[in-house]
């Protein structure tokens, strides 16, 4: 089955702890991105990546660092993570680069920051 | 910088109701456009998408947009609603030269009384 899968769903972590959320899609595709949403600003694009080892800024990329080694994985990797990290978070992935294809998005990752 | 409003930020409506969310982006430009649903509890699904062609799409569900370019706008509209399209609903914009970033609405949550 074609698939975005994020691990963890559910994190609760304190201030300053490093973590790791990581992205995985089985489909092939070329584009990876990192969303975070919150109530009333809609979604958010942390970071994306055209491809393998090619990676840029999104609208929110502070606290925030990815990598991209593999076609198929995206991990969102933050570093000290604070309470104004608190958010759901979406990986998305398609199929190309700068071509309107739809983007899949993974179940969420619901992180609290205490 | 290119921004996408959603002026409405919750809709109540009644089943069979007709509805119409609406959407405008500022972007002067060509653009891709889209339509993102979000059921509680799941993930963002695509509900219909336009990059050129008949400015008139219809997507899933019986959803369709138009592409109204002198409005800059890509409204939504269902001719009869349903309980089961309670859900978040978010209009996306992507513009081609800028390397793949795509940029959300705030989203409408839509409600429907049985």
């Amino acid at each position: 089955e074609a698939q975005v899968t994020q691990n963890p769903r559910y994190l609760i972590t304190v201030t300053g702890k490093k973590l790791t959320v990581t992205c995985s899609q089985n489909m092939n595709h070329e584009y990876m991105s990192w969303y975070r949403q919150d109530p009333g600003l809609g979604l958010r694009q942390i970071y994306y990546s055209m491809n393998v080892e090619v990676t840029d800024k999104g609208d929110v990329p502070e606290g925030y660092k990815v990598s991209r080694k593999e076609k198929r994985n995206f991990p969102l990797i933050l570093e000290s993570p604070s309470p104004n990290q608190t958010s759901l978070y979406f990986c998305a992935s398609s199929l190309k680069t700068g071509i309107p294809y739809e983007q899949y998005f993974g179940p969420g990752t619901r992180l609290t920051v205490t | 910088a290119q921004s996408v409003s959603q002026h409405n930020h919750h809709v109540i409506l009644s089943e069979a109701a007709s509805l119409e969310l609406g959407c405008n982006y500022s972007y002067g430009g060509t653009v891709n456009l889209f339509w993102y649903v979000q059921y509680p509890g799941q993930h963002l699904q695509l509900l219909l998408k336009y990059f050129s062609g008949d400015p008139l799409v219809k997507g899933i569900k019986g959803f369709e947009a138009e592409f109204i370019k002198s409005k800059f706008s890509f409204n939504l509209r269902k001719p009869s609603v349903q309980w089961s399209d309670t859900a978040e609903y978010f209009c996306a914009v992507n513009v081609p030269s800028s390397a793949s970033k795509i940029i959300f609405g705030s989203g409408t949550r839509l409600s429907i009384r049985p």
